[in-house]
């Protein structure tokens, strides 16, 4: 079966600063791997992905996350933070040869201080 | 394109009433979700449809917890009788094909809670 972790629950940063949150995922098979992020009072939105081909995959707003199979994680990592980067993120991760059933992790909220 | 709507945005009500929750998922998705998330739980699927069918309700909670997707713009989650431990955020999201790869587009939520 499979599992997301994502082991802070909660990390603090200043302005301007780097950050990284972390994801492991565990399963026996090939997986996709997504980080979504909730804005507070808001739905999730997708981030970014890792589906296939280049390891490193980055969104439009400067985030970037690097899967590595021989580490089973899909950290994410932004090299300066800003306030409006306060939300929750969330990890998940689906079987390539399965269908529509994402697994998420318990999420990580990122506050972001001045 | 408005996205994935939900209403209401919140619910209140006491132990015993009926709750429904309305989603509209995005034009020329065919494949919905209910999830619920919790502080204890986090976000958990509660049923999944694809074409408007029921295809795994396995985390349906219990009996007093049904879904229906009578037409591809129309889900509704229904709990009667509802308790206190049903309060939660209730999203919608839906997706393309429903595919591992797709994205899945979330709705802003209902907030409910059950006094």
């Amino acid at each position: 079966a499979q599992s997301v972790t994502q082991l802070d629950s909660q990390v603090p940063v200043f302005e301007e600063a780097p950050v990284e949150l972390r994801c492991n995922y565990s399963s026996s098979v090939s997986v996709y791997l997504f980080w979504y992020v909730q804005y507070p009072n808001q739905g999730l939105q997708l981030l970014l992905k890792y589906l296939s081909g280049s390891t490193l995959v980055e969104s439009i707003n400067g985030f970037e996350a690097e899967f590595n199979k021989s580490q089973t994680s899909f950290h994410l990592r932004k090299p300066s933070v800003h306030i409006s980067d306060t939300a929750e993120y969330f990890c998940a991760v689906s079987e390539t040869s399965g269908t529509y059933k994402y697994i998420f992790g318990t999420g990580t909220r990122l506050k972001v201080l001045a | 394109d408005a996205g994935v709507i939900q209403s209401p945005r919140h619910e209140v009500t006491e132990m015993g009433q009926e709750v429904t929750l309305r989603c509209k998922p995005i034009s020329g998705h065919n494949s919905l979700f209910w999830y619920r998330q919790t502080m204890m739980r986090g976000l958990e699927l509660l049923i999944y449809f694809n074409n408007n069918v029921p295809i795994d309700d396995s985390g349906m909670p219990e009996d007093r917890f049904s879904a229906k997707m009578p037409n591809a713009s129309f889900s509704t989650l229904k709990i009667q009788p509802s308790e206190p431990r049903d309060s939660a955020v209730y999203f919608c999201a839906s997706s393309l094909m429903g595919g591992a790869r797709d994205t899945q587009y979330f709705g802003p939520g209902t907030r409910l809670t059950v006094l």
